[in-house]
């Protein structure tokens, strides 16, 4: 069965500390997507970033950074230098490749995160 | 400007009415997707379309219907059947349909029982 797992379901940081959003998934495709998604107060979700099974290259953009290790089934998202504008709602997602595949997305419960200046 | 748009923003809904949420997006994507989200939770799949005149269950279809007359438009419509409604319902869509492909969201429709 497919599962994504937030056990942080909040987090509280002062600006400029780094942190750390963990997310564990449970798949028994070979081939799968995980994602990140932002949900800042307003309520859309932003698109942050896609990871496919096959790449577990770590992945920088800006100050925000993605470790994806097969071996602990772990895609944890940290960012560096938090600022007020990080406060929102993340969550982690995650989409199988098996044959009549939907390309439905399964969602953690998400991790709500809150930067103070 | 592409992107996918949901209205209103805010609805109301009475009991034993039905009410409709608009999705219509202008980026050409194939598939369509409908899901809730319920307050401290993550979404979950209501409906999916994979193309015009198709469309399937998600994991929580009871009490919700819809239908692709366009590929532009994916409208829901909350039935009177819905007994637990309120919620905050989003929108997405992607090139097409598999596992995979990266879906985007609209701005989202929040319902609530009078």
């Amino acid at each position: 069965a497919q599962k994504v797992t937030q056990a942080q379901t909040e987090i509280s940081v002062v600006e400029k500390e780094d942190v750390t959003l963990d997310c564990v998934y449970e798949t028994r495709d070979t081939t799968y997507y995980l994602f990140w998604y932002k949900q800042p107060p307003s309520g859309e979700l932003v698109f942050l970033i896609r990871r496919n099974s096959f790449d577990e290259q770590n992945e920088i953009s800006g100050r925000y950074s993605w470790n994806f290790q097969k071996s602990t089934s772990s895609f944890n998202f940290t960012i560096t230098a938090s600022q007020v504008v990080d406060s929102a709602v993340y969550f982690c997602a995650l989409s199988e490749h098996g044959s009549g595949n939907t390309g439905k997305l399964i969602f953690g419960q998400g991790t709500t995160l809150q930067v103070k200046p | 400007d592409g992107g996918i748009t949901q209205s209103p923003k805010y609805l109301f809904r009475k009991e034993g009415q039905n009410v409709t949420l608009s999705c219509e997006q202008n980026l050409n994507h194939d598939a369509m997707y409908w899901y809730r989200q319920d307050p401290g939770q993550g979404l979950r799949l209501i409906y999916y379309s994979q193309i015009v005149n198709d469309f399937q269950k998600g994991d929580i279809a009871e009490g919700y219907s819809v239908s692709r007359e366009k590929k532009e438009s994916f409208p829901l419509t909350v039935t009177s059947a819905q007994k637990n409604p309120t919620a905050f319902y989003l929108c997405a869509s992607s090139p097409r349909t598999g596992g995979g492909e990266t879906q985007y969201f609209g701005p989202g429709t929040r319902l609530l029982v009078l």
